[in-house]
């Protein structure tokens, strides 16, 4: 149980496009997700954290028009890149948090966009 | 605000042996939980185990143990008998029993020799 799925595992994007990335929870419901940017051979880094049903909480430096987040069910977030730059590309991860008394968060198998 | 502290960039291990990484945090709160995770190469994220701060008793998950010093504020993990799949990144992760949010180390690449 408690698996995390996130579309698509790869993207190739061109400058100016929008890229949308999925995370779903397969068997059970999150009330909370995390959006995480993970450089190379750094650590993860939180972009935002999205409510079901509410705004996202957006990190400081982090553009909200450009990483737009919708958490419309209990089930699914989106991350959309919008007007990808070369600079957007990254390892996106998203994280899950089971709704109740849970201390553990799952993640998705990340997503490597690329931005040409 | 808390932070966590992985001062091991790199470190490797013969097949068999035993290795310990270093993890040390700062915070405030008395109440909070502290995990390790593993990212292999296929970058997934992997809960490796987890400590909850009330409790003395260090955590094991079969090889995998933690030594829990909550007054010095270091949470470092050892894993016996390593094997080639141990080879990974660990993040070394805080959360306050209140939040929702991950608090992650640098992280320490791990690599297993044959």
């Amino acid at each position: 149980g408690a698996v995390v799925s996130q579309h698509p595992s790869r993207v190739i994007c061109k400058s100016g496009t929008s890229v949308k990335i999925e995370c779903r929870s397969l068997d059970f419901q999150a009330t909370t997700m995390f959006w995480y940017r993970q450089f190379p051979k750094q650590s993860l880094m939180l972009m935002a954290t999205s409510n079901e049903g509410s705004k996202a909480t957006y990190e400081q430096g982090v553009e909200k028009d450009k990483f737009l987040i919708n958490h419309a069910s209990l089930t699914l977030s989106t991350l959309t890149v919008t007007s990808a730059h070369p600079e957007d590309s990254s390892f996106y991860i998203c994280s899950a948090r089971p709704t109740g008394i849970w201390t553990e968060a799952f993640f998705g198998q990340g997503t490597r966009l690329t931005v040409v | 605000a808390q932070t966590v502290t992985q001062s091991q960039p790199e470190m490797s291990v013969q097949e068999a042996e035993t290795v310990t990484l270093s993890c040390t945090y700062d915070t405030s709160e008395n109440n909070y939980y502290l995990f390790w995770y593993k990212q292999p190469p296929s970058r997934q994220m992997i809960l490796v185990i987890r400590q909850e701060a009330y409790k003395q008793q260090n955590a094991t998950e079969n090889r995998f143990s933690v030594n829990f010093q909550k007054a010095a504020k270091s949470f470092s993990l050892k894993i016996s008998d390593s094997q080639l799949g141990d080879t990974a990144m660990y993040f070394c992760a805080f959360r306050e029993t209140s939040g929702s949010r991950l608090t992650f180390g640098e992280g320490t690449q791990l690599t297993v020799n044959p």
